[in-house]
């Protein structure tokens, strides 16, 4: 099975507010875990980026929270706007290993 | 001055026909990926190679050959082509372990 687990739901939500998108992973040896955004038609962009010494990473308008203990993580979107309206993978790459495992990915829809 | 691109953007065919599809990246990184993600987003690792040199091989069947002319490049050729094959596949690349940076996309229709 797959380490990074999100089953595809939909979280919907009214431009300005924040968003929290989360996701899981099983694999207690991933030291680096990344947020994609993949709009329709597009490959995956990369977002915001946290390493495992690291529990909050703050970028423009977006934070990862990372927790290691209940291996969870999640991005914040903060004053969600149409633009942001997407399918949002996390991705861990397994220490010593050049690979990303993705989660199944959630998509963002944003109501105007 | 696009990252990464490849070509053709949409590529429709037959079952039993053999395709390529080409990634060029002009970022100047050292590895470069190919993914398959599915009609339900999944996305999957397929390939990488590091150097020109083949690191990650996932269980893919030996239908799909890369082939890595030079750092910049990495292609990816399908013999036999199965309806199952049908799915977008994108090329990535990154220097170390940082950001992956993808492609446009290949969405690949066999009929």
């Amino acid at each position: 099975g797959e380490s990074v687990g999100l089953h595809l739901p939909t979280l919907s939500v009214q431009e300005g507010d924040n968003s929290i998108i989360n996701c899981a992973y099983s694999n207690s040896a991933s030291d680096y875990f990344i947020w994609y955004k993949q709009e329709s038609g597009k490959g995956p962009q990369f977002i915001i980026d946290i390493r495992s010494n690291m529990d909050k990473r703050q970028g423009q308008r977006v934070t990862v929270l990372l927790n290691k203990t209940v291996k969870h993580l999640s991005l914040q979107i903060a004053a969600t706007q149409p633009g942001d309206s997407a399918v949002y993978f996390c991705a861990e790459n397994l220490s010593g290993r050049r690979a990303l495992t993705f989660g199944s990915g959630t998509r963002l829809q944003v109501q105007p | 001055d696009t990252a990464v691109s490849q070509t053709p953007k949409y590529l429709v065919t037959q079952m039993g026909n053999d395709k390529s599809i080409k990634c060029e990246q002009n970022l100047g990184h050292d590895t470069m990926y190919w993914y398959k993600q599915d009609s339900k987003k999944f996305l999957k690792i397929m390939f990488s190679y590091n150097n020109k040199e083949l690191i990650i091989n996932e269980t893919v069947p030996n239908r799909f050959s890369p082939k890595s002319p030079d750092k910049a490049h990495l292609n990816l050729h399908i013999n036999s082509l199965e309806l199952g094959d049908s799915a977008v596949y994108f090329c990535a690349s990154t220097q170390g372990r940082s950001e992956q940076y993808f492609g446009p996309g290949t969405r690949l229709t066999v009929t």
